[in-house]
């Protein structure tokens, strides 16, 4: 079946450290990829997506390519600030359908 | 505001006792669904619905009824609660099949004890 792993969690970096979280996944066909963030007491956002091979997503600072030939989808950012502390999803979703594949989470905490 | 409203936000119960969770959406979105979060699972699809009157089991349906009536609504309805269904629940809308964004309310942290 289809299904999404990411690295274990939790992280904890310093203020200004890279930052890498590793994502797999596994589906029949070719989905659209996701990165959602959940900051603490909240629901979930969108933070970037990539729809086909290739593509790159970007948005406040963090970037995830769309690799299919390793079947991954790493989130980076190259500075991260204390702000950035949150839970990190990656997710998969086929064309045609609205349901959401869901990896496990990265909770992420950065220290001044 | 754009927004996905759920309530409560927090609910403490017992087994047996039957609950509600309420969910609305002001963006006139077809699509609607319940997640339910738990560590190490990430989120999992409870239920769906494609439009009024159509609803369809997500992964993990079983102990769960859902309803919609009215478009803006989506109550996720909890008969006979048990412990194993103490969770975090999302719900989420969209405006429909093609869409890439999925906008989450805030979430409701059950305990059933």
């Amino acid at each position: 079946g289809n299904s999404v792993t990411q690295m274990e969690g939790p992280v904890t970096l310093s203020e200004e450290a890279f930052l890498t979280i590793n994502c797999t996944y596994t589906a029949t066909g070719y989905p659209s990829l996701f990165w959602y963030v959940q900051y603490p007491g909240e629901g979930l956002q969108l933070l970037l997506k990539a729809t086909k091979a290739d593509d790159k997503g970007s948005n406040k600072g963090f970037e995830a390519t769309y690799r299919k030939e390793t079947t991954s989808f790493h989130l980076e950012k190259g500075s991260v600030q204390v702000s950035d502390s949150a839970v990190y999803f990656c997710a998969l979703r086929f064309w045609g359908a609205q349901k959401l594949v869901f990896g496990q989470g990265t909770r992420l905490t950065i220290n001044p | 505001e754009a927004q996905v409203t759920q309530n409560p936000r927090y609910l403490i119960t017992v087994t047996g006792k039957k609950l509600t969770v309420t969910c609305s959406q002001n963006m006139n979105h077809e699509y609607m669904s319940w997640y339910r979060q738990d560590p190490g699972l990430g989120l999992r699809q409870i239920y769906y619905s494609m439009n009024v009157e159509v609803t369809d089991k997500g992964d993990v349906p079983e102990g769960y009824k859902v309803s919609r009536k009215e478009k803006r609504n989506f109550p996720l309805i909890l008969e006979s609660p048990s412990p194993n269904q103490t969770s975090l629940y999302f719900c989420a809308s969209s405006p429909g099949t093609n869409t890439d964004t999925q906008y989450f309310g805030p979430g409701t942290r059950l305990t059933v004890l």
